[in-house]
Formats: structure tokens, C-alpha cells, sequence
């Protein structure tokens, strides 16, 4: 079951905005709203940040963002602060109940 | 405040099954889905499969029907066991909890329990 294809890494600076892409297949971030967005700082569990391709968790960040377009979902964090600094994964549906991630995003805050 | 508890051995041998138990406290077992999630050292996640209500399951076919996610309600547990394992099931082992109405979220997550597959 192949994952969702993340780029390795990406950095802005404090104050910036950042796009994070995953990109699917028609068999799931395509065919379904179902993406997910998780953040991970090392050492830590996930942290849901984003759920049904645009929703955000109570308590979290409207600096947090999704959306989708076509195959591909994509994740914004404006005005970065150092605390984002930490993996990302984006998480999609893909129909029979089955759940597939993504290879994961280092954020580096420079 | 819902918490989630992984343990179980932290070393199995080849060939061998590997065996973890999640305690769920501050809140009942029943009525959500519950998944195991796993990530190899320096690696990213991959789902392991589901259970719902002690019954229903489903399975990433990737596992090849190696794994199977049970559930004890009068001990507010779950348990994932994977047979035949190698080196390449070494991971962090995650149990987590999806939310009302979803099976695909999770809200809560266990702190993660590293399994070393080796000899």
C-alpha cells in the first residue's frame, strides 16, 4: 500500500507562510474529503491539526490551514513561529475503511 | 481527560508474534473506533488496522493478514498482536482513538511504545 508522496522538507522564517503538499491518487485524496494533517514534534505522538480536508481540532491554530485540489491536499501555517518546527503528516482515506499517511514533512523554522 | 497507555515487551525475537496492550483511561473503550499506528525509527506512520465495539475490524492489507486488534471492555484495553515478525516490524507502536462518527481521525494518542525485532 503505497504512501501519500510529501516533499523531504521546507523552512520558512518567523513570520512567514509555508505550503506543505501530499499527493494522492484518484483512489484517495481524490475520490474522497477525508485528508488529515498531523503534527509531530520529536519524541511526541501525533497532534491532530486539520481534519476533513479544511476543519480545525478545538484548540488548534487558525495560523493552521488545508485544502485540496485534484489528487494533491496541501497544508499552510502562516505567520510561523519556532514552535511549528516538526514533522508533518497528511493522512487520506482510501475507501474498503482503509487509512494511508504520508511519508512525512520536516518544517524547519530558520 | 482521556488517556491512552501502550505496553508489552520492548524486544521479540524473529519469526515470533508481538504482543501490546493499550489502557484506556477517563473515558469508556466503548462506542469508538479504535486504531494501532506504528513508525519505524526515523520513518513515517503507517495505519495498522481498527476495531469497533469488540466486533468490527479492518486491517492495512500491507500487514498481509499478520495483525489482529482485539478488545477487553471490562478492562478498558485493547491489544494488537503481529505474528511472524522481522526486522522490519521494529517501531513505535501507537494506540489511538478516533472520535464520534469518524474512523479515520485521531484525537487521542497513546505516548508510543518502541518494539526492537531482533535476536
Amino acid at each position: 500500500q503505497s504512501a501519500l508522496t510529501q516533499p523531504a522538507s521546507v523552512s520558512g522564517s518567523p513570520g512567514q507562510s509555508i505550503t506543505i503538499s501530499c499527493t494522492g491518487t484518484s483512489s484517495d485524496i481524490g475520490g474522497y474529503n477525508y485528508v488529515s494533517w498531523y503534527q509531530q514534534h520529536p519524541g511526541k505522538a501525533p497532534k491532530l491539526m486539520i481534519y476533513d480536508v479544511t476543519n480545525r481540532p478545538s484548540g488548534v491554530s487558525d495560523r493552521f490551514s488545508g485544502s485540496k485540489s485534484g489528487n494533491t491536499a496541501s497544508l499552510t501555517i502562516s505567520g510561523l513561529q519556532a514552535e511549528d518546527e516538526a514533522d508533518y503528516y497528511c493522512s487520506s482515506y482510501r475507501g474498503s475503511s482503509t487509512l494511508v499517511f504520508g511519508g512525512g514533512t520536516k518544517l524547519t523554522v530558520l | 481527560q482521556v488517556q491512552l497507555q501502550e505496553s508489552g515487551p520492548g524486544l521479540v525475537k524473529p519469526s515470533e508474534t508481538l504482543s501490546l496492550t493499550c489502557t484506556v483511561s477517563g473515558g469508556s473503550i466503548s462506542s469508538f473506533y479504535w486504531s494501532w499506528i506504528r513508525q519505524p525509527p526515523g520513518k513515517g506512520l503507517e495505519w495498522i488496522g481498527y476495531i469497533y465495539n469488540s466486533g468490527g475490524t479492518n486491517y492495512n492489507p500491507s500487514l498481509k493478514s499478520r495483525a489482529i486488534i482485539s478488545v477487553d471492555t471490562s478492562k478498558n484495553q485493547l491489544s494488537l498482536k503481529v505474528s511472524s515478525v522481522t526486522a522490519a516490524d521494529t517501531a513505535v507502536y501507537y494506540c489511538a482513538r478516533a472520535p464520534h462518527g469518524y474512523n479515520y481521525i485521531f484525537d487521542y494518542w497513546g505516548q508510543g511504545s518502541l518494539v526492537t525485532v531482533s535476536s
